[in-house]
């Protein structure tokens, strides 16, 4: 199956610095890399997802790269704001008989400091 | 469209009892996958249904059991509880298919404390 590295694990920031969080993967079949917002109490959501024929996206003040040569891929935060405190999930799917699940990073949990 | 609902949001159970948890997809949605999530362990994946079959099964023991209808709503079961199945169960809906490029939309989740 997957395996899906992520780090770090926390991450503190002063409001207006960018957070970057990496993550590494194992299956080179995998194509599809979701990131996920979780705050505290609520569901994970997802914020931004990439998939293998691209290299890169962004969205407003998140972006996403991917490295399918080194099996990893980031997730950018520019111009971070305290509303961006969260736990913040990577995954990558596995791949099997026509099904697939999602294996998540352990999370990072952002801290923004105003 | 309305969101992935699960019920019921919170349990509380004594070790040996069982549960059942209850999750409706997205309309339109027919795959359901279920995962348990935990301050040590992270989002760890259970089981996946797709038009009322399992199609995938993680890594946990036979007392975790699941089920999805013909409405696509899937229930999972857990039995003969113990202190460690405490977690926010979590069930997240996607298009399905046979597509490994489908999002997942999570559910709020069932807070589940075992005493």
């Amino acid at each position: 199956g997957e395996n899906v590295e992520q780090h770090p694990s926390t991450l503190s920031v002063q409001e207006g610095d960018s957070a970057v969080i990496k993550c590494t993967y194992s299956d080179s079949a995998s194509n599809y890399f979701p990131w996920y917002k979780q705050e505290l109490g609520k569901r994970p959501q997802l914020i931004i997802d990439i998939r293998s024929n691209v290299g890169e996206k962004k969205d407003q003040r998140i972006a996403v790269t991917l490295n399918k040569t080194a099996k990893h891929f980031s997730l950018h935060i520019t111009e971070t704001q305290p509303e961006d405190s969260a736990v913040y999930f990577c995954a990558a799917p596995y791949s099997g008989a026509g099904s697939y699940q999602l294996t998540f990073g352990k999370g990072t949990k952002l801290s923004v400091i105003p | 469209k309305a969101g992935v609902t699960q019920t019921p949001r919170y349990l509380i159970k004594t070790r040996g009892q069982q549960v059942t948890l209850s999750c409706s997809p997205i309309s339109g949605h027919r795959s359901v996958s279920w995962y348990q999530q935990t301050p040590g362990q992270g989002l760890q994946f259970l089981f996946e249904y797709f038009s009322e079959t399992q199609r995938n099964k993680g890594n946990f023991p036979g007392r975790f059991s699941g089920r999805q209808f013909s409405n696509s709503r899937s229930e999972m079961n857990v039995s003969t509880l113990e202190l460690g199945d405490s977690a926010l169960y979590l069930c997240a809906s996607s298009s399905g298919g046979r597509s490994s490029t489908d999002t997942q939309y999570f559910g709020p989740g069932t807070r589940l404390t075992v005493l």
